[in-house]
């Protein structure tokens, strides 16, 4: 079974400009989360979709992030603009349900703000 | 907005030695997982705990449920270096949503 799948593995760009995150979740996984973890933290939570639909974004900085799942199959996540303190590892986790099911997470995206 | 604790944040022991983590909140959680995370890697499941009281073991792991489901123990015998990581308390409201992850305990087993 493949897993999550998530791309760019790495990023680097300057503040004020734009960037997006790409994940593919597992095959049949209804709920999809996107996470931001800063250094040394426990992944925080910014948005979390049921099928195509957002049931959780009460931490997503509305202002500058945005993310959306087309056909409650892949997800995009975008920042813009990015500032200094965007800089982290963003997680994408897949589930079959919400709740207590296991959640599977891709290798992230590293995420540097310069 | 349920918030999740962890103690300690940083925990060093030789190879073979006993060890436990703490995941504590003032809020009830319908269920607590556990997850290990590895440099590079995202987190990885290791428990699910539901019932209040619950114990379970994996292997040399031991988990616990606190009765009145708002704090969890993970206990490791003879710790061992594979077991180097960073351990994360995680839970959610009874609806499945507000998700919310402890900041952590990094696990350092030196051989």
């Amino acid at each position: 079974e493949a897993g999550v799948a998530q791309s760019p593995r790495y990023k680097i760009i300057e503040k004020r400009q734009s960037v997006a995150f790409w994940c593919n979740p597992i095959s049949g996984h209804a709920t999809l989360y996107w996470y931001q973890q800063i250094l040394g933290q426990g992944p925080k939570l910014l948005i979390q979709f049921q099928n195509n639909g957002v049931v959780d974004d009460s931490q997503l900085p509305k202002d500058r992030f945005s993310a959306e799942r087309l056909k409650g199959v892949d997800s995009t996540l975008k920042i813009q603009p990015a500032k200094l303190e965007d800089s982290a590892v963003y997680l994408c986790a897949s589930s079959f349900g919400s709740g207590y099911y296991e959640q599977y997470f891709g290798p992230g995206t590293r995420l540097t703000v310069t | 907005t349920q918030l999740l604790e962890q103690s300690p944040q940083f925990l060093s022991i030789q190879e073979g030695e006993n060890l436990t983590v703490y995941c504590n909140s003032s809020s009830v959680f319908s269920s607590l997982q556990w997850y290990r995370q590895e440099p590079g890697e995202g987190p990885v499941l290791l428990v699910t705990v539901v019932t209040g009281g619950e114990v379970k073991k994996l292997k040399r792991l031991t988990f616990q449920f606190g009765d009145a489901r708002k704090d969890s123990s993970l206990h490791i015998t003879a710790a061992q270096p594979g077991d180097t990581g960073l351990y994360l308390c995680a839970g959610g409201d009874n609806y499945g949503q507000n998700f919310v992850f402890g900041p952590g305990t990094r696990l350092s087993v030196l051989p």
